[in-house]
């Protein structure tokens, strides 16, 4: 049993459309991560939340961690092709460098 | 600066056999971790390296091992192979291994178990 909750697996958008991806646990988290990995490669950051309730943009990226520290959103604005890959949540419980992974959601972007 | 990099990028081995991998972080980084990434279980903590002693351990049976050197190089080491061992494993470097810095991920390892 994962104890981050990644939803959805998968989506396939077209250009220009919107997508929220969920990150979902029972767990109190005392930093949350985002990354995108590529075929081929490690994952890249794309932002660290680490208070509850906060909010983080990165261009058309939206970040957010919950009141609770237990859930975190990612939203991204008029997807761009650019933006295909698999993106991960992960978590840290007391402040160890020692990070629970999400399965991912493999994000396509068509053109 | 280099990135993190990990060696071989591939390496195919049969049952039973052992295998070492190897990752050397970003200059100045003293924290090592590894991951492993399956398409069932996703990636998953392996273990946690810091100025050349294991931190934090994840739930993989003893035939899982590594070491870090004093210039933080690392290496892990998988004896008797299963093939439930094929997977991406990844190596990932921070600087003071907190749990809200950057980690930075090499490539990785592919490791197929015939």
């Amino acid at each position: 049993t994962q104890l981050l909750e990644q939803s959805p697996q998968f989506l396939s958008i077209q250009e220009g459309e919107n997508l929220t991806v969920y990150c979902n646990s029972s767990s109190v988290f005392s930093s949350l991560q985002w990354y995108r990995q590529e075929p081929g490669e490690g994952p890249v950051l794309l932002v660290t939340v680490v208070t509850g309730g906060e909010v983080k943009k990165l261009k058309r990226l939206t970040f957010q961690f919950g009141d609770a520290r237990k859930d975190s959103s990612l939203h991204i604005t008029a997807a761009q092709p650019g933006d295909t890959g698999l993106y991960l949540c992960a978590g840290s419980i007391y402040n160890f460098n020692k990070f629970y992974f999400g399965s991912g959601t493999k994000l396509n972007v068509k053109p | 600066k280099a990135g993190v990099t990990q060696t071989p990028r591939y390496l195919i081995k049969t049952r039973g056999q052992q295998v070492t991998l190897s990752c050397s972080p970003i200059s100045g980084h003293r924290s090592v971790s590894w991951y492993q990434q399956t398409p069932g279980q996703g990636l998953q903590f392996l273990f946690e390296y810091f100025s050349e002693t294991q931190r934090n351990k994840g739930n993989f049976p003893g035939r899982f091992s590594g070491r870090q050197f004093s210039n933080s190089r690392s290496e892990m080491n998988v004896s008797t192979l299963e093939l439930g061992d094929s997977a991406l494993y990844l190596c990932a470097s921070s600087a003071k291994g907190q749990g809200n810095e950057k980690l930075f991920f090499g490539s990785g390892t592919q490791l197929s178990v015939l």
